[in-house]
């Protein structure tokens, strides 16, 4: 089966540390590959996503991500966190579905930045 | 960019008493929408998606129905609420592509009690 797994729930690291949220996927064919982030109480936003080219995917905030087709994985990466970097993160695949496309979210991942 | 609209922001409601949650989508023509819902604050759970009005498919059997009677309008209703489906309701819409990013509304949160 085509999925997404995210394999820690929470990712606590302090402030000015480097970040990495993990992301590994089952799809076949050629993944499009994208992160998203979930503030308290609002509604998902879009932070990158691969679709081809170069592995690393530059994005919003200063996250980068890194695609890795021998190990099916698109961490999510920042060099130094900032308090206001926590969240809910979302990985995500766009699949073929019948009638069109469609998006299988990760189960998400909390990252907690302590100042 | 695409900006979705979600109403109300937040809702009590009784249980057995109906449901109707209203998205609506500006900056493009024809968008597939999503219906989302979210407990507890984690993973998202697809409850219907649309790609053209009236066309409704269904990811999951439950208490809830959607209807899309515009391009850019989509309702998300029950007849009779239960405990069950309290959450945190997203609408989202994408253009179809294969490397279309989605767009979410900001939410309404449901308390049934």
């Amino acid at each position: 089966a085509q999925s997404v797994a995210q394999p820690e729930d929470q990712v606590n690291v302090a402030e000015g540390n480097p970040l990495t949220v993990k992301c590994t996927y089952s799809v076949s064919g050629n993944p499009y590959l994208f992160w998203y982030v979930q503030y308290p109480n609002r509604g998902l936003q879009f932070l990158l996503k691969y679709i081809t080219g170069d592995n690393l995917v530059k994005g919003s905030y200063g996250f980068e991500a890194e695609f890795n087709k021998s190990q099916t994985s698109f961490h999510l990466k920042k060099p130094s966190a900032l308090v206001s970097d926590s969240a809910l993160y979302f990985c995500a695949v766009r699949l073929r579905n019948t009638g069109g496309f469609k998006t299988i979210f990760g189960a998400g991942t909390r990252l907690f930045v302590k100042a | 960019s695409q900006t979705i609209h979600q109403w109300p922001a937040t809702l009590v409601q009784p249980v057995g008493s109906p449901l109707s949650l209203e998205c609506t989508v500006e900056g493009t023509s024809n968008p597939n929408l999503y219906w989302y819902r979210q407990a507890a604050g984690r993973g998202l759970q697809l409850l219907f998606y649309s790609v053209g009005i009236g066309q409704i498919s269904s990811e999951v059997p439950q208490n809830l129905s959607a209807s899309r009677p515009q391009d850019r309008q989509f309702i998300l209703s029950s007849k009779k609420l239960l405990l069950s489906d309290s959450g945190f309701y997203l609408c989202a819409s994408d253009s179809g592509g294969n490397q279309e990013t989605q767009y979410f509304g900001p939410g309404t949160r449901l308390l049934v009690l």
